[in-house]
């Protein structure tokens, strides 16, 4: 099974601030996506990715920033962080293909105050 | 995009008896639609799943079927028990652009 691992796994972030979300996959998949999840939303797609250097905007991307630097390595950033922003984000990978499985991450928990 | 309408919220059956979610999309170039369970505090976990060249599958005591003509799809648990208790999610998928997900169902499985 994919090895999908988040950092931090809880933050707590001041409005304006700066919040970066990083993820990490071992298993060599091309895609990745980034999902936040709310009470009374379930979860909703922020941006993905296909490979190194690319980026692509989801559903909510408005607010979020993704930077795809190698394979392995997924980021989401918030430039100025807004309470609105206080969710639980979940990494997720794949393999390429319009069927693939996605593996998530174990989350973290943002709260900005 | 894509919309995925999930029902019911919440579900409460039986021990031993047989539990049914289902999900409507819209996209009809949509053709893969997992389903997740999540326990509280955990991520989603991939139970099962359904492409869009089948109409039927089951792993164990899980039963997904598809309707294309419908855009429907539904997960059946048969035999529940105590450990089914959780949150449920369908989801919908076209080209590897991520998934699309339902509301969720709670599912409580009681004695």
């Amino acid at each position: 099974e994919a090895a999908v691992t988040q950092s931090p796994r809880n933050k707590v972030a001041v409005t304006g601030g700066k919040v970066t979300l990083s993820c990490n996959q071992t298993n060599n998949h091309n895609n990745m996506y980034w999902y936040r999840q709310d009470t009374g939303h379930g979860l909703r797609l922020i941006h993905y990715s296909y490979g190194a250097g690319s980026t692509e905007k989801g559903d909510i991307p408005d607010g979020y920033k993704a930077s795809r630097p190698s394979q392995e390595n997924f980021s989401l950033i918030l430039e100025l962080a807004t309470p609105s922003q206080t969710s639980v984000y979940f990494c997720a990978s794949g393999d390429a293909g319009t069927d693939a499985e996605q593996f998530f991450g174990p989350g973290t928990r943002l709260t900005v105050l | 995009g894509e919309q995925v309408e999930q029902l019911p919220s919440i579900l409460r059956v039986q021990e031993r008896s047989s539990a049914s979610i289902n999900c409507t999309y819209e996209n009809s170039a949509s053709n893969y639609f997992p389903w997740y369970k999540q326990e509280p505090g955990e991520n989603p976990k991939l139970i099962i799943d359904i492409r869009s060249n089948m109409e039927r599958k089951q792993i164990q005591g899980l039963i997904v079927l598809l309707d294309k003509k419908a855009k429907r799809f539904s997960l059946h648990i048969t035999d529940t028990q105590p450990a089914d208790s959780a949150m449920y999610f369908c989801a919908a998928s076209r080209y590897a652009q991520g998934l699309t997900f339902g509301l969720g169902t709670r599912v409580s499985v009681f004695p």
